[in-house]
């Protein structure tokens, strides 16, 4: 079956870094996405990756190895707004989603 | 750029009436639009999937007669969910990808729907 695993909550401090994992099962392998989701609110994108390696964008960035089924996204220099939860999803050899359950990231002064 | 409108953002019905919820792709052709239900602490749950002018496709389990979607044109689809009960009470997101990059969903900010 397809599967997506990540941690259910993470805290972390401000102005410091935070890993959050992710492995993956699909059936067929385009890419890996993260996506960030404030409380209420509607998912926004954050990365994709679809080859080996770290992808950089700014204070984020996203990490991928498809032999290891396994992701991370860094977050440096956490700011209060980075609280939110943060989506892992493989997209499978239809195209398709599989959205893990989320993991929530507490920011803490 | 890339923008997707839901409207409502809020609903409150009575058990046994039906709500249409409206999904807009406001600067980009939606070739494809996605449905998905997401109930609290819980991940995102994909219903459907509707690419324009043609009927959605279903995933496992969601009634197609309960939750009626059309996609009409490339900028606006509608998920109507007729004689909705308590349990149908959830937040209710749309998204859509088109002629941008392939991979993207762009997401709406989502309906909350709750049924009393």
């Amino acid at each position: 079956g397809q599967n997506i695993d990540q941690p259910t909550e993470m805290t972390a401090t401000e102005g410091a870094i935070v890993q959050i994992n992710c492995t993956y099962q699909t059936s067929g392998f385009n890419g890996l996405f993260w996506y960030q989701q404030h409380a209420g609110e509607a998912p926004t994108f954050l990365s994709y990756n679809v080859l080996d390696g770290l992808e950089e964008k700014g204070r984020f960035s996203s990490f991928l190895s498809r032999s290891k089924g396994y992701s991370y996204l860094l977050l440096k220099e956490l700011q209060m707004k980075d609280s939110a939860s943060y989506l892992c999803a493989g997209m499978d050899s239809n195209y398709q989603l599989i959205w893990g359950a989320g993991t929530k990231l507490i920011i803490k002064p | 750029g890339a923008v997707v409108s839901q409207h409502p953002s809020r609903v409150i019905c009575k058990s046994g009436t039906s709500v249409k919820i409206e999904c807009r792709s406001l600067d980009f052709q939606a070739t494809t639009m996605f449905w998905y239900r997401q109930f609290p602490k819980q991940s995102l749950m994909l219903m459907a999937t509707s690419n324009e002018g043609s009927k959605a496709t279903y995933e496992q389990g969601v009634e197609k007669d309960k939750f009626l979607i059309n996609h009409a044109s490339l900028t606006l689809s509608t998920l109507t969910v007729t004689s909705a009960h308590p349990e149908d009470s959830s937040f209710y997101i749309c998204s859509a990808s088109g002629d941008r990059e392939w991979y993207e969903q762009y997401f709406g900010p989502g309906t909350r729907l709750t049924v009393t």
